[in-house]
């Protein structure tokens, strides 16, 4: 069946520092790949998305994702964290042929002054 | 920016209650989803809605759930009589494929006492 984890709950940071999200899925085929946010009280944004071709994908607000196959990994990058990024970030599946997504637990992020 | 709207953004009711939760998606997408996460936990699909009829439902999408677009604009989704597992935010979404790309709006907070 598919699946999604982000093995870590909560993540905090300092402003300015690097950060990377990880994000593993298990999916019979390729899959369609997605990086989502929830800042407090507002729904999910898409952050970025990757359906084929180039495995490193570039998003919104300067974050970029790397899919890798043989991990089986779809990380979240980020070289320069604000202040404002502090938000949940879902990991996502897309299940080809169906319409729905399968979401991970979700990851906390924490960004100190 | 277009975005998708929801109401009500809490609604606190009684067990037993039937409830109906809105949505207003954006004008020219044409699937429609909800999505809802128990406090603490993944968002799960529930249902997708493309052409006037539901064209996928998860295994929490029973008989109790019932979705309509009653006006070509509103998106709604009714529980008959409400659970206190059905506590949860829902979460209305849209998109214009069936790829994954979702449109979320900002959540509507059920609470069943």
């Amino acid at each position: 069946a598919q699946s999604v984890t982000q093995p870590d709950i909560h993540i905090t940071v300092s402003e300015g520092a690097s950060l990377e999200l990880r994000c593993n899925y298990s999916y019979g085929a390729t899959p369609y790949l997605f990086w989502y946010v929830q800042s407090p009280g507002q729904g999910l944004q898409l952050l970025l998305k990757y359906f084929s071709g180039d495995t490193l994908v570039q998003g919104i607000k300067g974050f970029e994702a790397e899919f890798k196959r043989s991990q089986s990994s779809f990380n979240l990058r980020k070289p320069s964290v604000h202040w404002s990024d502090a938000a949940e970030y879902f990991c996502a599946v897309g299940v080809r042929n169906t319409d729905k997504l399968i979401f991970g637990t979700g990851t906390r992020l924490q960004v100190f002054p | 920016e277009p975005e998708v709207t929801q109401t009500p953004s809490h609604q606190v009711t009684q067990m037993g209650q039937e409830v109906i939760l809105r949505c207003v998606p954006i004008s020219n997408h044409l699937y429609f989803y909800w999505y809802r996460q128990i406090l603490g936990q993944k968002v799960e699909f529930l249902v997708s809605f493309y052409n006037n009829e539901i064209s996928e439902k998860s295994e929490i999408f029973d008989d109790q759930f019932s979705v309509e677009r009653p006006d070509g604009s509103n998106f709604t989704l009714k529980i008959r009589s409400t659970k206190l597992e059905d506590s949860a935010m829902y979460f209305c979404a849209s998109s214009e494929q069936n790829t994954g790309e979702l449109f979320f709006g900002e959540g509507s907070r059920l609470t069943v006492l």
